[in-house]
């Protein structure tokens, strides 16, 4: 079935640590994008790629790295955890028709 | 850049009842504006959506309406159901290219049976 998928689907982190979300992505949509999502304040947008090899920062990147090697994969890098990070990630992507689709979440908690 | 507003941020509806939420719009550039639904501990799913071409959309149930001219678009959901429990977030952007789409904060919608 084509769509995105991300991995893990949750995760407990040491604060310090380092961890990298997966996301892939089989429609070859040219835009992806990382998103937290927390109680209150919705989807923030914390980095952002239009196309392969090029990446923007978002909203709230601090913390935050990402690589765009091809046009499938969107990798999200916490190089050093810390417990704000606890959140929900979504990874999406955008093809021509301007919808999102929406990976299934991947639930991290930073202790 | 866009700042897209989302109210009310909690609807409270009975079965049956029709259900409203409103964004504004801060950019006259923005062209598109879809609608997500999310379940609880779901992903959000696209539900429909509207390009600026355009007043008004529906699909059976629900409708976008947009007003281009005071920068507001809304979804209407009649005969609500159980089921339409769930978070609907709202969002804008121009259509293609590299426009990055904003968000509202959400509105969390319970139909009470």
């Amino acid at each position: 079935t084509a769509g995105i998928t991300q991995a893990p689907t949750s995760q407990i982190l040491a604060a310090g640590r380092s961890m990298t979300l997966r996301c892939t992505q089989d429609m070859r949509h040219n835009a992806m994008y990382w998103y937290r999502q927390d109680l209150g304040l919705g989807l923030r947008l914390i980095h952002y790629s239009n196309t392969a090899g090029t990446t923007g920062k978002g909203e709230v990147p601090d913390g935050y790295s990402v690589s765009r090697a091809n046009t499938d994969d969107f990798p999200l890098t916490l190089a050093s955890a810390v417990p704000s990070q606890t959140s929900v990630y979504f990874c999406a992507s955008r093809g021509d028709r301007d919808g999102y689709t929406f990976g299934s979440g991947t639930r991290l908690t930073v202790v | 850049g866009e700042n897209v507003e989302q109210h009310p941020s909690t609807l409270s509806v009975q079965e049956g009842d029709s259900a409203v939420i409103k964004c504004t719009y801060s950019d006259s550039a923005s062209n598109y504006f879809p609608w997500y639904k999310q379940e609880l501990g779901k992903r959000p799913q696209l539900i429909i959506d509207i390009r600026s071409n355009v007043g008004e959309k529906k699909d059976q149930r629900i409708a976008v309406t947009l007003n281009k001219t005071a920068k507001h678009f809304s979804l209407h959901i009649t005969e609500t159901q159980p089921e339409d429990s769930a978070v609907y977030f709202c969002a804008a952007s121009a259509s293609g290219g590299s426009y990055i789409p904003t968000f509202g904060r959400g509105t969390s919608l319970i139909v009470h049976p």
